[in-house]
């Protein structure tokens, strides 16, 4: 399957750890991007390759993989991590890329 | 550092060719490992990949698109364009152009990206 799966929606506690999942068979295969949405704005790269952070990105912000998930971790959410967060990759031919659904994400 | 900017049309009538333009500035359509991409967002859904152009000029579209789309080049102007024939309303979506990063097989990235471009389809 090309698709990559996220839960619509996930709420965490302020100063708690959330993680945000993606699911996908491709991501056996290609590492996920991670990107970060705030209302009203362009979508932001947040988390890509292994676990690599571009510039200017807090590092409470982490990613990892394990079969065929992919998995952006908050450690400590901030009340200015409310957004919504995109997976990306690649499906199995390599050439297309693919977008998860989206997850909401609610700091209480 | 490298931007992006969008321009055209912010209202398309049915059954017209939705075009638009990304101007590449600090940077260069030509260089390698850039895939310069097209990315949509109908209102209050989710991201979608409509395809990209390489740096070596070659293309590839969202197979769901494929029919209708068309990505091309001005490297003089350092500028790609998007071209959606026969749009609808389903076509209804802010567009945005982004750059592609492909470190290797198996790990790409968006960045930067454009500020957005919200095209409505209606007569």
């Amino acid at each position: 399957s090309s698709e990559l799966t996220q839960d619509p929606a996930v709420s965490v506690a302020l100063g708690q750890t959330v993680r945000i999942t993606c699911q996908g068979d491709s991501l056996r295969i290609y590492y996920a991007s991670w990107y970060q949405q705030k209302p009203g704005q362009a979508p932001v790269l947040v988390i890509y390759g292994k676990n690599n952070r571009p510039s200017g990105i807090p590092d409470r912000f982490s990613g990892s993989r394990s079969g065929n998930t992919a998995t952006l971790t908050m450690t400590g959410a901030q009340a200015e991590d409310e957004a919504d967060y995109y997976c990306n990759s690649r499906d199995f031919s390599g050439n297309h890329r693919v977008f998860g659904g989206g997850t909401k994400l609610t700091v209480l | 550092q490298v931007q992006l900017q969008e321009s055209g049309p912010g209202l398309v009538k049915p059954s017209e060719t939705l075009s638009l333009t990304c101007t590449v500035s600090a940077g260069s359509v030509t260089s390698p490992p850039y895939y310069w991409t097209w990315i949509r967002q109908p209102p209050g859904k989710g991201l979608e990949w409509i395809g990209h152009l390489s740096y070596s000029g070659s293309r590839t579209y969202n197979p769901s698109l494929k029919s209708r789309v068309t990505i091309s080049v001005d490297t003089s102007k350092n500028q790609f364009s998007l071209h959606l024939t026969s749009v609808t309303a389903a076509d209804t979506a802010v567009y945005y152009c982004a750059r592609d990063e492909v470190s290797s097989s198996y790990t790409n990235w968006f960045a930067p990206w454009g500020q957005g471009t919200l095209v409505t389809v209606s007569s």
